[in-house]
This record gives structure tokens, sequence and C-alpha cells, in this order.
């Protein structure tokens, strides 16, 4: 079936450095994707989206590069902070469709 | 509260048991999804409403598990015979449209431990 997966199960980096969390789906016809973070005993909480008629997305602090070629998403986070130290979750859904799919996320952890 | 609302947000209960958990979205959210998350694993789909449209049911892991929506807001999922392997956290979101473009908004999760 399809699915959404996640190349590394646990990212540590240090405070100040840049993260990258990578996405890897298999839907080429997935046209919408979505970061979400979610901290300790909390819901998870929307970082950034990308519809695929883009290749790069910036936010605060957060940017999403969109590969379709190679049907991959990652996400940076400039600046890591102590604060970002959590769970992050790429997400895909197709037109038409509401169903999202949810890879198994990232484990990031930032060390002082 | 602005948020979506779930209770309880804990819930320990022995397996046989039947369980409901409650989800209240945002205010004119006429998309809610049901999500379970297993220890360490990402989010799996369960069932979503749409307004008044038949619910999907696909996700629903067995027919103990069912869920219903009235009036189109508050929604209620209930695991009949709680099985141990039921022990999760079930999340709730809900979103504006529904349409599978744009933001799911989640609640806190109900954690569920079947002894």
């Amino acid at each position: 079936g399809e699915s959404v997966g996640l190349h590394l199960p646990t990212l540590s980096v240090q405070e100040g450095d840049n993260s990258i969390i990578n996405c890897a789906y298999s839907n080429s016809a997935s046209d919408y994707f979505i970061w979400y973070k979610q901290e300790s005993g909390k819901g998870p909480q929307f970082i950034i989206d990308i519809r695929s008629n883009m290749d790069k997305r910036q936010g605060q602090r957060v940017t999403v590069l969109l590969n379709k070629t190679v049907k991959h998403l990652s996400l940076q986070i400039a600046a890591t902070q102590p604060g970002d130290s959590a769970v992050y979750f790429c997400a895909e859904n197709n037109p038409g469709t509401y169903k999202y799919i949810f890879g198994t996320g990232t484990r990031l952890k930032v060390l002082a | 509260g602005a948020g979506v609302s779930q209770s309880p947000s804990n819930k320990v209960t022995e397996k046989g048991k039947d369980v409901e958990l409650r989800c209240d979205p945002i205010s004119g959210h006429t998309a809610l999804y049901w999500y379970r998350q297993s220890l360490g694993q990402g989010l799996e789909f369960l069932i979503y409403f749409q307004g008044n449209s038949a619910p999907d049911k696909s996700g629903l892991p067995s027919d103990r598990f069912s869920a219903e929506r009235t009036g189109g807001s508050v929604s209620t999922l209930t695991i009949q015979r709680t099985q141990q392997e039921d022990s999760a956290v079930y999340l709730c979101a809900s979103s504006l449209a529904g349409l599978g473009v744009g933001e799911l908004f989640f609640g806190e999760g109900s954690r569920l431990t079947v002894l």
C-alpha cells in the first residue's frame, strides 16, 4: 500500500546547529504534504505545509523542500533550539481525498 | 476553549471492559478524524466524519471499535471488550473543510491503558 516513511528514527544535533529531517513518500500522485511536531504528552502541531507545485517553502526558522523526482521531502530547522526537541512527522494526502497518511516519525534531540 | 478538546486524558481499564473516548472539535469545523498512536509509532487512521455524510470507517481495526458524531459536533469513540493491544493514545483532529488540503488541528489525546 501507499506509505510515508522516514530515513532516521532519531536525530541528535547540537544547539545552534541546523537540523534536517527527511521523509520519503511512495505515491507520486500526492500533491500536498505537511510537517507536524509532537512534543511529549501532546498532540501533533502543524509546522508547515507545501503543495506539489512548489519545491520550497519557508516559515519562521523552518524550510520544507520537496523533490518530486525522487519523492523526497525534508524539513530544515535553522539554529536548532532546546524547544525544538520533539518527534517530527511528515504526512501526505492526495487530491480529492481526505485521508492523511503519517509516517512513523523522527525524534529530534537537541544537545546543549 | 479554542482548540480540540479530548476526554479523558488518561484512562486505565481492565481487559474486557468497554471504554468511551470523547472529542469536542473546534467550533465550525466540519471534518473530524480519529487516529491511534501506539507507543513509538506513527498515526494510524481510524475513522473520518465530514458533515452529514456517511463516515469513513475503513480504518477501524475490528468490530469492537465504533464511533459516532452527534449534531455534527462532538464525537465519541467506543471500544468494546477492550484488549491489551488496544492500549495506545487516541488522537482526535478536526479541520475546516476536510477536503484533504489544509491543517488538521489535533487534541492532546486520550491515553488508554488496558491491564
